[in-house]
């Protein structure tokens, strides 16, 4: 089944403790990115990623990283997460301009 | 940034209804989307349309695109239970490379749809 996978699906954290957030796409897609979702304020893209080894920061990207190292997999980087992080995130990956999601990452940071 | 605008922000009917919801954007776009969301879960694309399109149709849905008035709509005809969710629009630069906009979407905050049976 063609699918973005992202994991965990619920993250609870303390500020300052890295943590990492996988997706990975069985798709074959060349285009990856990062949304976070917040009430009031829409889905706000973080990072996006146009294939392997090139990233460019989206909207938001203060506080995160990622890496492309493999065409399947887009990892979310928080190297030091603050409360301002709490978030619903999102990946996602494109074909012909259109958006697959992930079913999501529900982070609380405290 | 925001781009899309989309009204109502919420929006209650009886199943059987029609609904319909209204997007406005900005700036020049290559195209328009709209997508679902169920409570959380990530966003289901439901329909593209092209900057050179006026309308369009998938099932229940039947998109329309303005840009003279830089807006779409999004009607849900014969309305159900199981369409109750959050639906977004958003749009695609112009000026993509090959038709396409890589993904490089903005999205509107969206209408909260809520179908009573």
């Amino acid at each position: 089944e063609a699918q973005v996978t992202q994991n965990p699906r619920y993250l609870i954290t303390v500020t300052g403790k890295k943590l990492t957030v996988t997706c990975s796409q069985n798709m074959n897609h060349e285009y990856m990115s990062w949304y976070r979702q917040d009430p009031g304020l829409g889905l706000r893209q973080i990072y996006y990623s146009m294939n392997v080894e090139v990233t460019d920061k989206g909207d938001v990207p203060e506080g995160y990283k990622v890496s492309r190292k493999e065409k399947r997999n887009f990892p979310l980087i928080l190297e030091s997460p603050s409360p301002n992080q709490t978030s619903l995130y999102f990946c996602a990956s494109s074909f012909l301009g259109k958006l697959f999601f992930g079913s999501g990452t529900q982070l609380s940071v405290l | 940034s925001q781009q899309g605008e989309e009204d109502p922000q919420a929006l209650s009917i009886q199943e059987g209804e029609n609904a319909t919801m209204n997007c406005s954007y900005k700036t020049s776009i290559n195209n328009l989307q709209w997508y679902r969301q169920n409570s959380g879960r990530g966003l289901v694309h439901l329909i593209l349309i092209r900057s050179n399109e006026r309308e369009k149709h998938s099932g229940r849905l039947r998109v329309t695109l303005d840009t003279s008035k830089k807006s779409s709509s999004l009607l849900i005809t014969a309305s159900r239970a199981a369409d109750t969710a959050s639906y977004f629009c958003a749009t695609g630069p112009q000026g993509s490379s090959g038709g396409t906009s890589y993904g490089k979407l903005t999205f509107g905050q969206g209408t909260i749809l809520t179908v009573h049976p």
